[in-house]
């Protein structure tokens, strides 16, 4: 079965980067037929997409986050990340990973990065 | 503000049926059978109960159901169990260019 786990920086300063990584186990993912992506929830308040990967290579980003987003794959190290620039206060969230194919879908238990100073 | 409309809270006793709406547009939910259901419970990540508008993924109970109608998509719950009561959220796609929206949520109580 599918795992991920995200790992990364739990404070980030006002305009630096957000880096994160998730680590997925149980298998590839170069396998074609799978998607890979982030999901944000701001404490307290809902879910917000915040892009998706393909091997393909095709990449598909939240239009409000764009400019600021990259999702990448690195097979080597069967890891995916995330790099959200320029982050604000109201980047702070709970970022999850997600990854799978149809129904057959999995998220990481999250982790909680918070933007200040 | 969130893309798709969903009531802030439903709640029933066990046993009964509820029903959460998730009312979008005709460019995310009205065209497209790719709307997911996800379910989640405090400090948990979310877990999808329904995708492609009625598919449930294996493992999932039958007593969700997810259906259509235009511009709204619905969960319905049957047989309502206290463990049953998290929050839960929609989800569609929405084309190329917006690609997927989250509704704001809806709070299930079991009374």
């Amino acid at each position: 079965q599918l795992q991920l786990q995200e790992s990364g920086p739990g404070l980030v300063k006002p305009s630096e980067t957000l880096s994160l990584t998730c680590t997925v186990s149980g298998d590839s993912v170069s396998i074609t037929s799978y998607y890979w992506g982030w999901i944000r929830q701001p404490p307290g308040k809902g879910l917000e997409w915040i892009g998706s990967i393909y091997y393909s290579g095709s990449n598909y980003y939240n239009p409000s986050l764009k400019s600021r987003v990259t999702i990448s794959v690195d097979t080597s190290k069967n890891q995916f990340s995330l790099k959200l620039s320029s982050v604000i206060a109201a980047d702070t969230a709970v970022y999850y990973c997600v990854g799978g194919r149809g129904g057959d879908q999995n998220w990481g238990q999250g982790t909680l990065v918070t933007v200040s100073s | 503000q969130s893309a798709l409309t969903q009531p802030a809270s439903v709640s029933g006793s066990p046993g009964q049926s509820i029903t959460i709406s998730c009312t979008g547009t005709s460019s995310d939910v009205g065209s497209y059978n790719l709307v997911s259901w996800y379910q989640q419970h405090p400090g948990k990540a979310p877990k999808l109960m329904i995708y492609e508008g009625i598919k449930r993924p294996s493992g999932v109970s039958n007593r969700f159901s997810g259906s259509k109608s235009g511009n709204t998509a619905s969960l319905t719950i049957s047989g309502l169990q206290a463990e049953d009561e998290a929050d839960y959220y929609c989800c569609s796609y929405a084309g190329s260019n917006i690609v997927w929206v989250f509704g704001g949520g809806t709070k299930v109580t079991v009374l």
